[in-house]
């Protein structure tokens, strides 16, 4: 059973867009909410995260919207650098960050 | 200080073999974590261990699979007679303490033909 299911599978911007992945999780025990970026041959490194008692969360470019009757929560990225090219996973866990159920990933490509 | 670190980088191993993967989690980190990424897919949680308390092992696939941590330093994930979708990279990660941020390693390629 897929905990947290994200999309889309790929996405292609042109610099300056603002990408958006969206993830669904089913369970509602979850409270901590991160989004990780991953390079090709480097691990995940964190890049933001959100717990359900706020709706919207921003760190420089980046922002996380928290739907929480909706059980969704989805990353925007303004103004979006070709340095920015990589797999962004969502993830979310109990505990507030215990073991992350992580989403499939998203290919973010951003072309000049 | 350095990062999460493992090793090897690459393993290639015939069928059938046993595998040992190593993890050096950031020093002072308490808990530690490993992962397995499938080629194109998200990453699946395999086994936790916080401290001196008994490891959560609810994400191991079979009994093929075990790890070990020796108290707050190394730890090592064994892959026992090895099967062809055992392949994948299997990340480590490292936290100060339970619910903090988790720091990954590089991965470890595991390609069993």
């Amino acid at each position: 059973q897929q905990q947290v299911k994200q999309s889309p599978q790929s996405l292609i911007v042109q610099k300056g867009g603002i990408p958006i992945i969206n993830c669904a999780y089913e369970n509602t025990a979850f409270d901590y909410f991160p989004w990780y970026q991953q390079f090709p041959g480097k691990g995940p490194a964190l890049l933001i995260a959100i717990r359900p008692d706020v709706s919207e969360k921003k760190e420089g470019r980046f922002t996380i919207s928290f739907n929480k009757s909706a059980k969704q929560f989805s990353l925007h990225i303004m103004d979006s650098q070709p340095g920015d090219s990589a797999t962004y996973f969502c993830a979310a866990s109990t505990g507030g960050g215990n073991k992350l159920t992580f989403g499939t990933g998203t290919q973010l490509k951003v072309e000049l | 200080g350095a990062g999460v670190s493992q090793s090897p980088s690459n393993k290639v191993t015939e069928k059938g073999k046993d595998v040992e993967l190593r993890c050096d989690p950031i020093s002072g980190h308490t808990a530690l974590y490993w992962y397995r990424q499938r080629l194109g897919q998200g990453l699946e949680f395999l086994i936790y261990f916080q401290g001196n308390s008994a490891p959560d092992k609810s994400g191991l696939p079979s009994d093929r699979f075990s790890a070990e941590r020796t108290g707050e330093s190394v730890s090592t994930l064994t892959i026992q007679r090895t099967q062809q979708e055992d392949s994948a990279v299997y990340l480590c990660a490292s936290s100060l303490m339970r619910g903090e941020t988790q720091y990954f390693g590089p991965g470890t390629r595991l390609l069993v033909l």
